[in-house]
């Protein structure tokens, strides 16, 4: 009964794959989101979806690609990995309103070798 | 985007009450005061939310000045668990969707025996 579930929670590949994290909510919310957390442990936004629909972009390589089918799924691609993708990578979901808060998954360590 | 600061660390001991401040000095009329924790290894988890004098839950206390510029998370009696990372963030979240969600470096919370 896990809110926000990612998968895999952890990722090590070579450089220049490809490589997907799934990301699924079950609390019937409207927006989801990727972030991205360096190990310095700034947490920056990567992208927002709202029913399907990308709100937010923020500058971020053209490698990585979201992926909605529907409001319950955020899946990210990241083609032609390199050594700087290696971060944790957490999902999060929301009402549009977000006056609850974000539901945030547990996280995708990704090592990039 | 109204920008936080937060002292980057605090120590405290087991019993005793522990208060972070956030300061908002360009915060916005429509922008709520939100908190989260995070544990290592762990995404961020909502803690408390606000927009004005206090609000409390089962787990912190939020303390809001008339001026709103400044935001403070009370935990009363920390035990070690309450070891994280504690972010403020301050934002119009009920503009839908268009907000985004920005984490600062947070708080480091150590709480001793």
């Amino acid at each position: 009964d896990t809110a926000v579930s990612q998968t895999p929670k952890y990722l090590v590949t070579q450089m220049g794959n490809d490589k997907s994290i799934k990301c699924e909510q079950n609390l019937g919310h409207d927006t989801m989101y990727w972030y991205k957390q360096d190990s310095k442990k700034f947490l920056k936004i990567m992208f927002s979806y709202n029913n399907k629909e990308l709100i937010i972009n923020e500058t971020v390589p053209n490698r990585f690609s979201p992926k909605s089918p529907d409001k319950a799924h955020l899946n990210l691609h990241i083609n032609s990995l390199e050594l700087g993708d290696s971060a944790v990578y957490f999902c999060a979901s929301s009402q549009a309103d977000a006056v609850n808060g974000y539901t945030f998954g547990s996280g995708t360590r990704l090592t990039v070798v | 985007l109204a920008k936080t600061t937060q002292p980057i660390s605090m120590d405290s001991y087991e019993g005793q009450e522990v208060n972070i401040t956030c300061s908002h000095n360009n915060i916005a009329t429509n922008d709520y005061i939100t908190w989260y924790q995070q544990f290592p290894s762990q995404g961020p988890r909502f803690i408390i939310q606000g927009y004005k004098t206090k609000v409390t839950n089962e787990v912190a206390s939020l303390f809001i000045p008339a001026d709103r510029k400044s935001s403070t998370l009370s935990l009363p009696r920390v035990s070690l668990s309450d070891t994280a990372v504690y972010y403020c963030l301050v934002g119009d979240m009920a503009s839908g969707g268009s907000y985004i969600p920005t984490f600062g470096r947070g708080t480091s919370l150590i709480v001793h025996p």
